[in-house]
């Protein structure tokens, strides 16, 4: 069955970076691209950006284009998000997801806070 | 632009049936939905794609009691035989050139 298990919460000071792996089992890894999603203390859920394994492809947010890195490692069938020049309002649960086959899996989430 | 607009919450006793509403904006109305069920202290759970001629894909392991239709520009999740733990939040979801465009949730108590 298809699963992905998202790495453990970090704790990050303002300005720094993160990066989050997400970490695919049970399908082919290169045909299915991964979007990452993130959702703030009692919020919706906020679209961050996809990658594509296959041909490395990619496609961000407008408002965190210049801050977030989608990236994978087709040997490890791993997937990153990395944000940088963190701030306070960064503060989520970080989602990486699988859709198509007319269907979406979620990671378990990873929470990533922002503090001084 | 599109936008997906939700309802904030909805209401039914327990054992009765809630239907969730998600409206498209002007333009976009074949466009397919997904919905996800979110409840308390988890991550969202996919529970079914719905088409515009309201045809609909589940995810694995959803209940019957769970469907989906479409009328024009809205997206439906029927929920029936409400339970305890269909207390949740509802999120519906489209993609639009790559992008995933959420709607703002329904939360749904189950009184």
């Amino acid at each position: 069955q298809v699963q992905l298990v998202q790495s453990g919460a970090e704790v990050k000071k303002p300005g720094a970076s993160v990066k989050v792996s997400c970490k695919a089992s049970g399908y082919t890894f290169t045909n299915y691209g991964i979007s990452w999603v993130r959702q703030a203390p009692g919020q919706g859920l906020e679209w961050m950006g996809w990658v594509s394994p296959y041909k490395d492809n990619t496609n961000s947010a407008q408002r965190l284009q210049g801050r977030v890195t989608v990236t994978t490692d087709t040997s490890t069938n791993t997937a990153y998000m990395e944000l940088r020049s963190l701030r306070s309002d960064d503060t989520a649960v970080y989602y990486c997801a699988r859709d198509g086959n007319h269907s979406v899996y979620w990671g378990q989430g990873t929470l990533v806070t922002v503090s001084s | 632009q599109l936008v997906l607009t939700q309802s904030p919450s909805a209401s039914a006793s327990l054992g009765a049936s809630v239907k969730l509403t998600c409206t498209l904006t002007s333009g976009h109305s074949r466009y397919a939905v997904a919905w996800h069920q979110q409840q308390p202290e988890k991550g969202p759970r996919f529970l079914m794609k719905v088409n515009d001629d309201g045809s609909h894909n589940k995810g694995d392991g959803i209940p019957d009691r769970f469907s989906g239709s479409s009328s024009g520009a809205e997206r439906h999740l029927t929920i029936s035989s409400l339970q305890s733990d269909d207390e949740a939040d509802y999120f519906c979801q489209t993609w639009d050139a790559g992008v995933w465009v959420f709607g703002g949730g329904t939360k749904v108590t189950v009184l």
